[in-house]
């Protein structure tokens, strides 16, 4: 069945610094893949997307990758801030189910 | 624009009870989906619908159930609790079905069954 996995589960970086989060997906057909923060005691928001007809897309601080051959995506957060602090998840849409199947997300802490 | 709203946002129950959650969509979304939020699986996929029909079904037993109403409301119901069904259960809308649509989550129901 359809599965994305994300790595590493948790991650620590000291402001200023890049942080990478990956995922690798299962289906082969999927072609949307979505980033949604959730900061702690609130609700997830997106935060960025990447379509499979593209290899990168950039938002400010904020970037994703696609790899479609090797079906893994990763985010990039550069210059990070103690805002960033968040759980981040990951996931994709299988083309024919046509819903979200995350991954179980990444918890990110920026200390100052 | 108003958010997405869910009632109650908590709740305490005793295996063997059921329940039912309710989630409000934003004004103008037609597509409700239901997600399942446990520490260590993150975000599971529980069942979508759109126009009052279930489009989606994830990997649940079929004590969990859902419904959707012609204002587009949504309730869910878990039949027969157990105790690894205290989660928080977060709904979320959007404009038209599919995953491909950004969804709005709601702040969630915290489910804890004892």
């Amino acid at each position: 069945g359809e599965n994305v996995e994300q790595h590493p589960s948790t991650l620590s970086v000291q402001e200023g610094d890049s942080a990478v989060i990956k995922c690798t997906y299962s289906d082969s057909a999927s072609n949307y893949f979505p980033w949604y923060k959730q900061e702690l005691g609130k609700r997830p928001q997106l935060i960025i997307d990447i379509r499979s007809n593209v290899g990168e897309k950039k938002d400010q601080r904020i970037a994703v990758t696609l790899n479609k051959t090797a079906k893994h995506f990763s985010l990039h957060i550069t210059e990070t801030q103690p805002e960033d602090s968040a759980v981040y998840f990951c996931a994709a849409v299988p083309f024919h189910t046509d819903k979200l199947i995350f991954g179980t997300g990444t918890r990110l802490q920026v200390f100052p | 624009k108003a958010g997405v709203t869910q009632t109650p946002r908590y709740l305490i129950k005793t295996r063997g009870q059921q329940v039912t959650l309710s989630c409000s969509p934003i004004s103008g979304h037609r597509s409700v989906s239901w997600y399942q939020q446990t520490p260590g699986q993150g975000l599971q996929f529980l069942f979508e619908y759109f126009s009052e029909t279930q489009r989606n079904k994830g990997n649940f037993p079929g004590r969990f159930s859902g419904r959707q109403f012609s204002n587009s409301r949504s309730e869910m119901n878990v039949s027969t609790l157990e105790l690894g069904d205290s989660a928080l259960y977060l709904c979320a809308s959007s404009l038209a079905a599919s995953g491909y649509n950004e969804q709005f989550f709601g702040p969630g129901t915290r489910l804890t069954v004892l």
